[in-house]
């Protein structure tokens, strides 16, 4: 039931661009995006809804396939503020808040 | 936004011991949950603490290890009860201001030791 997040790890340069995906075997309301550093909290990024609707407030995009059961996050023009580690949370049913985390995507930004 | 914090930061307990874990809002939220993280690991969803009821616990977390409590609309707190070293980890408290799909803040984590 856990989603599975792929790369698990990816080491880019700055202004390089970065897709995370997030893969489920069972059907989505909505997927959570957020990351966390080290010793961090988790920070929101990106709400994605069963019927199309997003919300998130970052210079990053993400897409959800709701037939599929997927959604991938895109990191464009990536910033050494980019690192830390990514997690999609998934909620199956609606307005319950729960939500099942993948593994993570640790993303590592060069100069 | 929501800015969340919890006390204690870190605690190190020796084993058979309880731990009692406080997460304070500087707002009013509906929901609140609390999860926990191994070191590197990913987030595991202990329970769902609503105002005026009783908290509901995933699978394999139960009451009388894991109680809860939430008085009021910006404060709860989770037990950690006969501690043994499997329970060493991080503990996160979120909340979401409505009860529809909603962003989840989250606090800083405790991190507990048992020795």
């Amino acid at each position: 039931q856990q989603p599975v997040q792929s790369p698990q790890a990816v080491i880019l340069r700055e202004g390089e661009d970065a897709v995370i995906n997030c893969s489920s075997s069972k059907a989505l309301y909505s997927v959570h995006w957020y990351r966390q550093k080290h010793g961090e909290a988790p920070v929101f990024l990106m709400i994605l809804l069963k019927g199309g609707e997003q919300k998130g407030h970052e210079k990053i995009s993400a897409s959800f396939n709701e037939k599929k059961q997927q959604s991938s996050l895109y990191l464009t023009a990536s910033q050494l503020s980019y690192s830390g580690t990514y997690f999609c949370g998934t909620e199956m049913t609606g307005n319950t808040g729960k939500l099942i985390f993948g593994q993570g995507t640790t993303l590592q930004v060069k100069p | 936004s929501a800015v969340i914090s919890q006390k204690p930061s870190r605690d190190i307990c020796q084993r058979g011991t309880s731990l009692t874990i406080q997460c304070q809002v500087d707002s009013q939220v509906t929901m609140m949950f609390w999860y926990r993280q191994q070191p590197g690991q990913s987030l595991t969803l202990i329970a769902t603490a609503n105002q005026g009821s009783e908290a509901t616990y995933e699978s394999g977390f139960v009451i009388d290890k894991f109680p809860i409590s939430r008085p009021n609309l910006t404060f709860s707190t989770l037990t950690v009860s006969n501690l043994s070293p499997e329970d060493s980890s991080i503990y996160l408290c979120s909340a979401s201001r409505t009860f529809s799909t909603d962003t989840q803040y989250f606090g800083p984590g405790t991190r507990l030791t048992v020795l």
